[in-house]
């Protein structure tokens, strides 16, 4: 079936422009997680959702950062007022239980 | 705090050799280990699961409390393991996980 799927796949954007990314994942996963991969570092949580409950937000680094989950489909995940610092790899991911299923990521350059 | 070490960011062997890739942890409780794996031109994707105790694609890990480690082995390599490993943690349950910065692993033929 389809895997998780996110778009845009890349984003060049200019200091100070707000960005919305989104994530389709994976039909029945009730869980949805967004990480963020700076060049040459590990995966870092940014937020998760599951069902019904108050997403986590503890990994958000700014008030820039916000997303969203409509139901237990589609999550957008807006960067406001873009930074350089802010480019990165974005990647979502979807669950059911415990194995994570991550999409091909967002690639945010900020010029 | 909850922390995921990888302390090789490079590791190349040769094809045939064994191979470990090591992981540390901090976590306060009983975490969930491990390991994803993303090979070239695709997506990250899990390789295994402590608790499991699976061996997939030949690869095996271990978890030692009592060292808070989680590495992960392989006692003949292949070409085709050439890829980039992530050691991760979470909490019991569906939960985010913490990952460690990876180590990108070459197979030398």
């Amino acid at each position: 079936g389809a895997g998780v799927s996110q778009s845009p796949s890349n984003k060049v954007t200019e200091k100070g422009k707000d960005v919305e990314l989104r994530c389709d994942p994976i039909s029945g996963h009730t869980a949805l997680y967004w990480y963020r991969q700076r060049l040459g570092q590990g995966l870092e949580f940014l937020i998760y959702f599951q069902g019904n409950s108050a997403p986590d937000k503890s990994g958000l680094p700014s008030d820039r950062f916000s997303a969203e989950r409509t139901g237990e489909s589609v999550s957008t995940l807006t960067i406001q007022r873009t930074q350089q610092e802010d480019s990165a790899v974005y990647l979502c991911a979807s669950s059911k239980r415990y194995e994570q299923y991550f999409g091909p990521g967002t690639r945010l350059t900020v010029t | 705090a909850q922390r995921v070490t990888q302390p090789e960011k490079l590791l190349s062997v040769f094809k045939g050799a064994p191979v470990e890739l090591k992981c540390n942890y901090s976590y306060s409780g009983s975490p969930e280990l491990f390991w994803y794996v993303q090979y070239s031109r695709q997506r990250l994707q899990l390789l295994l699961r402590h608790i499991s105790r699976e061996s997939i694609k030949g690869f095996t890990a271990d978890l030692n409390k009592g060292e808070t480690s989680f590495h992960l082995k392989k006692p003949f390599a292949q070409e085709e393991d050439s890829a980039m490993y992530y050691c991760a943690l979470s909490g019991v349950g569906a939960q985010k996980l913490v990952f460690g910065q990876g180590t990108r692993l070459t197979i030398n033929p």
